[in-house]
């Protein structure tokens, strides 16, 4: 079967540095999306990864590991407002968009 | 650009009355848009995947005749429960992909329609 693994819910400090690891078992690879997704809101998109490596866009670094299934999204200088679901999907061999649950990330004064 | 819009935003309705949910593309042409249901504290779940001017591919346990969505042009698609029950009351949110990667195509998200049928 096909499934993305996720920590459910991670805390951090505000000014820290967080990662959010994802892994995946999908039949085929086009690529693995993250999206943030605040309370009561739809998801918003965040960055694309379909090559190996660190791709940086502001605060926010996305990484990938095809051979090991594996990327994480790493958050710096944490502010508040950064409190919010982070949402990990791979799209597979058909195009389909295989969602994780998401892990709730807590930010604390 | 890629904003998509979703109306309405939320509605409350009687028990065996159907509602239209409307999702639009704003500002560019959605080859295909994507039906998403989430209960609280739970993951998106896809309800169906629609391609302008085709049938609907709906997954597994999703009931067409009780959800018909129609996708009528590269900017429109609709979502209609119909005899809305209480436990359709959840959060609908639809998603839009250009079709402009060959397949890989990011999905934007809509605001999302909250439906509480009482």
């Amino acid at each position: 079967g096909q499934n993305i693994d996720q920590p459910t819910e991670m805390t951090a400090t505000e000014g820290a540095i967080v990662q959010i690891n994802c892994t995946y078992q999908t039949s085929g690879f086009n690529g693995l999306f993250w999206y943030q997704q605040h309370a009561g809101e739809a998801p918003t998109f965040l960055s694309y990864n379909v090559l190996d490596g660190l791709e940086e866009k502001g605060r926010f670094s996305s990484f990938l590991s095809r051979s090991k299934g594996y990327s994480y999204l790493l958050l710096k200088e944490l502010q508040m407002k950064d409190s919010a679901s982070y949402l990990c999907a791979v799209m597979d061999s058909n195009y389909q968009l295989i969602w994780g649950a998401g892990t709730k990330l807590i930010i604390k004064p | 650009g890629a904003v998509v819009s979703q109306h309405p935003s939320w509605v409350i309705c009687k028990s065996g009355t159907s509602v239209k949910i409307e999702c639009r593309s704003l500002d560019f042409q959605a080859t295909t848009m994507f039906w998403y249901r989430q209960f609280p504290k739970q993951s998106l779940m896809l309800m169906a995947t629609s391609n302008e001017g085709s049938k609907a591919t709906y997954e597994q346990g999703v009931e067409k005749d009780k959800f018909l969505i129609n996708h009528a042009s590269l900017t429109l698609s609709t979502l209609t429960v119909t005899s809305a029950h209480p436990e359709d009351s959840s959060f609908y949110i639809c998603s839009a992909s250009s079709g402009t990667s060959g397949g890989r195509d990011t999905q934007y998200f809509g605001p999302g329609t909250r439906l509480t049928v009482l």
